[in-house]
């Protein structure tokens, strides 16, 4: 089954402890992006990656990392968590066709910073 | 900048009458414009897109997005709604000069009641 995977799907830490969110894609998709969905903001993209190697910041980078090592994978690094980053995290992927894509979502990751 | 304005939080309608949710857009370049829906503690599915073409463009469950230049306009409907459309929906825009960045609408929460 195609789909995008996510883990932890919850997570409750505590601030200035390091975490890793893993997202993996079976569709050989070169694109990959991170969200963070918060009530009454919509979606906002944190990072995305056109392929293996390639980063690039979305409007929210700041306090996030990731890395692009493998095509298939996109983790999320949060290096010192803080209580403003708690919300629910969707991971995508999409294949570019032609300069245009859509995307597919994981079921999302909901993380409390305690 | 790119932008995406949503401006109705909640949308009501009554089984069976047609429904509308409003969408307008601020890009540099030409835009791709995209209708995702999120169901309770689900990720995010596609709906439909434009990328160029016929205004009006055809999606999945009977939904169906008109696109509209000189409004900068992308809204989605559908002809009959169901109690099962009641779900979040989000509008995307990304714009042709090259980037992947995309922006979403804080997204407008659709009420059906039977």
């Amino acid at each position: 089954e195609a789909q995008v995977t996510q883990n932890p799907r919850y997570l409750i830490t505590v601030t200035g402890k390091k975490l890793t969110v893993t997202c993996s894609q079976n569709m050989n998709h070169e694109y990959m992006s991170w969200y963070r969905q918060d009530p009454g903001l919509g979606l906002r993209q944190i990072y995305y990656s056109m392929n293996v190697e390639v980063t690039d910041k979305g409007d929210v980078p700041e306090g996030y990392k990731v890395s692009r090592k493998e095509k298939r994978n996109f983790p999320l690094i949060l290096e010192s968590p803080s209580p403003n980053q708690t919300s629910l995290y969707f991971c995508a992927s999409g294949a570019p066709g032609g300069g245009v894509n859509t995307q597919y979502f994981g079921p999302g990751t909901r993380l409390t910073v305690l | 900048a790119q932008s995406v304005a949503q401006p109705e939080d909640q949308v009501n309608v009554a089984e069976g009458n047609p429904l509308t949710v409003k969408c307008t857009y601020s890009v540099s370049g030409n835009p791709y414009l995209f209708w995702y829906v999120q169901y309770p503690n689900r990720g995010l599915q596609f709906l439909l897109k434009y990328i160029t073409g016929d205004n009006l463009v055809k999606g999945s469950y009977g939904f169906e997005a008109e696109f509209n230049k000189s409004q900068t306009s992308f809204h989605l409907k559908k002809p009959s709604a169901l109690v099962s459309d009641s779900a979040l929906y989000f509008c995307a825009v990304r714009d042709d000069t090259g980037g992947f960045k995309t922006i979403f609408g804080a997204g407008t929460r659709l009420f059906v009641k039977a």
